[in-house]
């Protein structure tokens, strides 16, 4: 089974300071790695994903994502933020390779930006 | 465009009343989800299809039912023993298992109110 840890269930931050929202996992196998974001009242947008390769990936607005297989980690960064960044951040896994169908979330991180 | 549709946006009904709500997707997509949001509490799965005319509980299934008739739709029905039904409700669809892009894609979500 998997598992995904967001520590901060909140972060407030000031505009156009970096930011990292960590995300930890835990998994017998191998896993695809995904960040989402929700702003209020609307679904779910994907900002990156890691499936292979190099470990830095980019993603939309300016957010970048490492992946860390030894400390099965996935942090979100983003050197400088805006006020639009405000919105609520989901880490998710999926098993690589396998039929599994279901993405696995953490409880999420509120970003806060304020001026 | 591609993607999934969710109606209403917002939804109230008396308490005691079944209500019904729609997700449509245009994706092609074999799998689809339902999931609840309550403040504070991620994304929890209620329903899971991977394919017509099956489908699997999910985490909170109880009070919760749903159809799969027709590939591009899914939806759920809240019946009248579901004891919180105030809530959040995203739908989301994945494409094939072993191909990319592996991550799901949501509908922009049913704020559901029962007074």
């Amino acid at each position: 089974a998997q598992s995904v840890t967001q520590l901060d269930s909140q972060v407030p931050v000031f505009e156009e300071a970096p930011v990292e929202l960590r995300c930890n996992y835990s998994s017998s196998v191998s896993v695809y790695l995904f960040w989402y974001v929700q702003y209020p009242n609307q679904g779910l947008q994907l900002l990156l994903k890691y499936l292979s390769g190099s470990t830095l990936v980019k993603g939309i607005n300016g957010f970048e994502a490492e992946f860390n297989k030894s400390q099965t980690s996935f942090h979100l960064r983003k050197p400088s933020v805006h006020i639009s960044d405000t919105a609520e951040y989901f880490c998710a896994v999926r098993p690589m390779n396998t039929g599994f169908q279901k993405l696995v979330f953490g409880t999420g991180t509120r970003l806060l930006v304020s001026p | 465009d591609g993607g999934i549709t969710q109606s209403p946006k917002y939804l109230f009904r008396k308490e005691g009343q079944n209500v019904t709500l729609s997700c449509e997707q245009n994706l092609n997509h074999d799998a689809m989800y339902w999931y609840r949001q309550d403040p504070g509490q991620g994304l929890r799965l209620i329903y899971y299809s991977q394919i017509v005319n099956d489908f699997q509980k999910g985490d909170i299934a109880e009070g919760y039912s749903v159809s799969r008739e027709k590939k591009e739709s899914f939806p759920l029905t809240v019946t009248s023993a579901q004891k919180n039904p105030t809530a959040f409700y995203l739908c989301a669809s994945m494409g094939p298992t072993r191909d990319p892009p592996y991550e799901q894609y949501f509908g922009p979500g049913t704020r559901l109110t029962v007074t």
